[in-house]
């Protein structure tokens, strides 16, 4: 299996334009998770799926924020429109019943 | 609010000593715990877990300790090498609660020098 995968591996972009990060799970699993990790707060949940239907959405700091499971195979981590504040790592993960996380390689965006 | 701490934001160990990498939490309900091991420009990978019904587990050189009293766990590695170098997150979840979402900390930067 290829693990997880995320794309793009980079993304740079002005402050106001619309973002959208892109996570492949490994095949199987069920669930779903999106990470942010910032020096401050280290690793921070923004929101999980559990068969493709959103579960816990808490962490998603504002309405900028949105998140998508389109399928078992995809999902995307919109933000619109972005903002400086929002330059950090974002990670993808999955797992199957919920235990065993398995990260991607994640996403750094600057915003500028 | 962090639920999940590591207060400890760096470390260094020579090679070959112990390293110990502290973590706090403050969620009774927590009742497995995780580390995470990072390298740069990589995700996390998972390195120990524990359960709150053990106070101990080992793995090769890696031995994780949970103290549920103090709400604290601690991660040895013994004897400590240069690939050992990362950065080390503590991970926690509620998962007997019907939530499977890890908590994370801030992380620890290990740095073992050769």
């Amino acid at each position: 299996d290829a693990g997880v995968i995320q794309s793009p591996r980079h993304e740079v972009t002005e402050m106001g334009q619309e973002v959208t990060l892109r996570c492949k799970p490994i095949s199987g699993h069920d669930y779903l998770f999106w990470y942010r990790q910032t020096m401050m707060r280290g690793l921070e949940l923004l929101i999980y799926f559990n068969n493709n239907v959103p579960i816990d959405d808490s962490g998603m700091p504002e309405d900028r924020f949105s998140a998508k499971m389109p399928n078992a195979s995809f999902s995307t981590l919109k933000i619109q429109p972005s903002e400086p504040r929002d330059s950090a790592v974002y990670f993808c993960a999955s797992s199957y019943l919920g235990y065993g996380y398995t990260f991607g390689s994640g996403t750094r965006l600057t915003v500028v | 609010d962090q639920q999940v701490k590591q207060n400890s934001p760096s470390l260094s160990v020579q090679e070959g000593r112990i390293s110990i990498l502290n973590c706090d939490y403050t969620n009774s309900m927590f009742d497995y715990f995780l580390w995470y091991k990072k390298y740069p420009a990589e995700g996390p990978t998972f390195l120990i877990s524990i359960s709150s019904i053990k106070d101990k587990n080992e793995d090769g050189r890696f031995t994780v300790f949970l103290n549920k009293s103090a709400k604290h766990l601690s991660l040895h590695i013994v004897p400590s090498q240069p690939g050992d170098s990362a950065v080390y997150f503590c991970a926690a979840s509620a998962g007997t609660s019907g939530t499977y979402k890890y908590i994370f900390g801030t992380g620890t930067r290990l740095k073992v020098l050769a």
